[in-house]
Parts: structure tokens; C-alpha cells; sequence
């Protein structure tokens, strides 16, 4: 099975500042459709959990252009380039290259 | 507008058995598979199986192999997990999830079931 490892677990964030997540999988998620099979999610408070970039760089419908993902092979980072408060929540990256679908361990982004 | 609306919440005594339900409306039924993961407190989302609507192919993950069942009803647009042997570790939200256009497994997303394990 792939192992997601995301850092930090938590990140304190002052608004207007710009914040990065890193993504780590065991196995490459680079498919030979050159691909990479990696999608970022985040769960605000009382909500399910949205898309927010799949792909490991297409941001979803109606997602703010300051979210952007970038990386590839086993490394990944999702980058805000200015926080603001509606962004809290517990982000998670998850690999979507085989069965079983695995998560990170999520990073839960607060503001200072 | 795409909607995944799941059942209420429920309430199980160790060793039973839980059904949810997950009617998927403003999109084709069968164009995506529907997955159910699991979310328990502090925890990152657990991928639990899949389902192809049309075929009913389904895939689990090994962790919850023997435990559940998905099915799906066309006639009715609804997808169901079925979890039995329940233990209190099962406590938590369940979700179910399906793709889009984006290339994503996970576009659309329900609202979550609670399911609570207790004696």
C-alpha cells in the first residue's frame, strides 16, 4: 500500500501571509500517462471534505487561483499565496494511483 | 448541481450491522464510481471500496474486506454501504464520494452519516 506523510500537522498562518503543505508517497504517483495521480483536499469546520487541486497541479471549479499544486514522482506541495480566514480547515493530500486510496495524515491550518 | 444526499445518522450496539444510503442527483449515475470512505475523529479519511454503477464491479480495501458491501440501485440513483461486526473503533463519519469532469475520484462529496457504535 502507498503511504501518505504530509508536514506540518499544523500550521499557524497570519492572513494576507502565504502558507505551503508538503506531500510525501512512498511509490511514484507518476502514471505513464505522465499524470501524477495526486489530489489535495480540505475539510473546513463542520463541512465535508472539498477538492481542492487534482492532477497534482488542476485546481477544481471555482477553487481561488491563490491555491496552486506543484511536484511530482513522491514529492508534492499545495501553496497558499495569501491566507485567508475562510482557508481554515485540515488539508489533505491523497493518492489516487491504486487501490487501496490512501490520505496524509492532514495539516490542520489555523489563523495567528 | 451535482448532490450526494446520504441517510441520517445512526446508533449501533457492538457486533450489529449499518446500511447508508447515497442518492447521487444532478449527474449521469453510472458515468463515475462511487467510493465510501471512513472518517473518524483526529483522523485522516480511510478509502473503504468502490462501486462501478453500471458494471457493480466493486474493489475494497483490505482492511474492511469481509466487513462491507456496496451496492448499487440504478433504478433509484443510490449507491449503499453495509458494514457489519460493527466494533466502537467504527465510530465515525462515513462518506460517500464520486468523480466529475476534473479527473478526480473524489469531485462530489455527500454530506456525511454518523454512525455510532456503543453497548
Amino acid at each position: 500500500d502507498i503511504v501518505m506523510t504530509q508536514s506540518p500537522l499544523s500550521l499557524p498562518v497570519t492572513p494576507g501571509e502565504p502558507a505551503s503543505i508538503s506531500c510525501r508517497s512512498s511509490q511514484s504517483l507518476l502514471h505513464s500517462s505522465g499524470y501524477n495521480f495526486l489530489d489535495w483536499y480540505v475539510q473546513k469546520p463542520g463541512q465535508s471534505p472539498q477538492l481542492l487541486i487534482c492532477l497534482g497541479s488542476t485546481r477544481a471549479s471555482g477553487v481561488p487561483d491563490r491555491f496552486s499544486g506543484s511536484g511530482s514522482g513522491t514529492d508534492f506541495t499545495l501553496q497558499i499565496s495569501r491566507v485567508e480566514a475562510e482557508d481554515v480547515g485540515v488539508y489533505y493530500c491523497m493518492q489516487a494511483l491504486q487501490t487501496p486510496y490512501s490520505f496524509g495524515q492532514g495539516t490542520k491550518l489555523e489563523i495567528k | 448541481e451535482v448532490q450526494l444526499v446520504q441517510s441520517g445518522a445512526e446508533v449501533r450496539k457492538p457486533g450489529a450491522t449499518v446500511k447508508i444510503s447515497c442518492k447521487v442527483s444532478g449527474k449521469i449515475f453510472t458515468d463515475h464510481y462511487i467510493h465510501w470512505l471512513q472518517k473518524a475523529p483526529g483522523k485522516g479519511p480511510q478509502w473503504m471500496g468502490l462501486i462501478h454503477p453500471q458494471h457493480g464491479q466493486t474493489i475494497y480495501a483490505e482492511r474492511f474486506q469481509g466487513r462491507v458491501t456496496i451496492v448499487a440501485e440504478t433504478s433509484r440513483d443510490t449507491a449503499y454501504m453495509e458494514l457489519r461486526s460493527l466494533r466502537a473503533e467504527d465510530t465515525a463519519l462515513y462518506y460517500c464520494a464520486t468523480g466529475g469532469t476534473t479527473g478526480s475520484l473524489l469531485e462530489f462529496w455527500g454530506q456525511g452519516t454518523l454512525v455510532t457504535v456503543s453497548s
